[in-house]
């Protein structure tokens, strides 16, 4: 069965700083990742996905994450973090084989990003 | 992009009612929708696959007989909590996939369920 962490519950940053928000994954075979946003009471709203090819991945609203296979780790990146950028986010992993159940997410806990004015 | 409406956004009942959420892809076919229930602070899990013109499947735990899934058409998934409790109160989410093998899940923005 496939697992993520976010070994992070917050992460705080100032306005302006680049910033990171961490997540390994654990899955057989090769995976797909993706990353998304919630914002308070809303939904999840898609950022960024690795399926296969370069390994550093450009998303949507300035983020990119980069895939690194050796340290199964998929961590989502910003190079200027903006205030509005505070919010929740999920790594998420599926399996690549087809079948019952393959497009089914396994999301981590959710790693809240403040950035500090 | 692909947009998914959930309605209602919020909704208060009392115990021992029914509540019915709506999960709608507006401008794509889906024939897979996915139901979500968040707690706070928590992730999203899993409660069930909604299929097209076939029977939900539910996962470990979920109570089928409790959250009643439909999905008749390619465009709507319906999620109804029979006879709420207190228990239940929680943030169901909905998403659907887009045709196309690596196309991403959509997710709806939710709805805030208080039984009261």
């Amino acid at each position: 069965a496939q697992s993520v962490a976010q070994p992070e519950d917050q992460v705080n940053v100032a306005e302006g700083n680049p910033l990171t928000v961490k997540c390994t994954y654990s899955v057989s075979g090769n995976p797909y990742l993706f990353w998304y946003v919630q914002y308070p009471n809303r939904g999840l709203q898609f950022l960024l996905k690795y399926i296969t090819g370069d390994n550093l991945v450009k998303g949507s609203y300035g983020f990119e994450a980069e895939f690194n296979k050796s340290q199964t780790s998929f961590h989502l990146k910003k190079p200027s973090a903006l205030v509005s950028d505070s919010a929740l986010y999920f790594c998420a992993v599926r399996p690549t084989a087809p079948g019952a159940g393959s497009y089914q997410l396994t999301f981590g806990k959710g790693t809240k990003l403040s950035v500090i004015p | 992009g692909a947009v998914v409406s959930q309605h209602p956004s919020r909704v208060i009942c009392k115990s021992g009612t029914s509540v019915k959420i709506e999960c709608r892809s507006l401008d794509f076919q889906a024939t897979t929708m996915f139901w979500y229930r968040q707690f706070p602070k928590q992730s999203l899990m899993l409660m069930a696959t909604s299929n097209e013109g076939s029977k939900a499947t539910y996962e470990q735990g979920v109570e089928k007989d409790k959250f009643l899934i439909n999905h008749a058409s390619l465009t709507l998934s319906t999620l109804t909590v029979t006879s709420a409790h207190p228990e239940d109160s929680s943030f169901y989410i909905c998403s659907a996939r887009a045709t196309g093998g690596n196309s991403p899940l959509h997710f709806g923005n939710g709805t805030r369920l208080t039984v009261t």
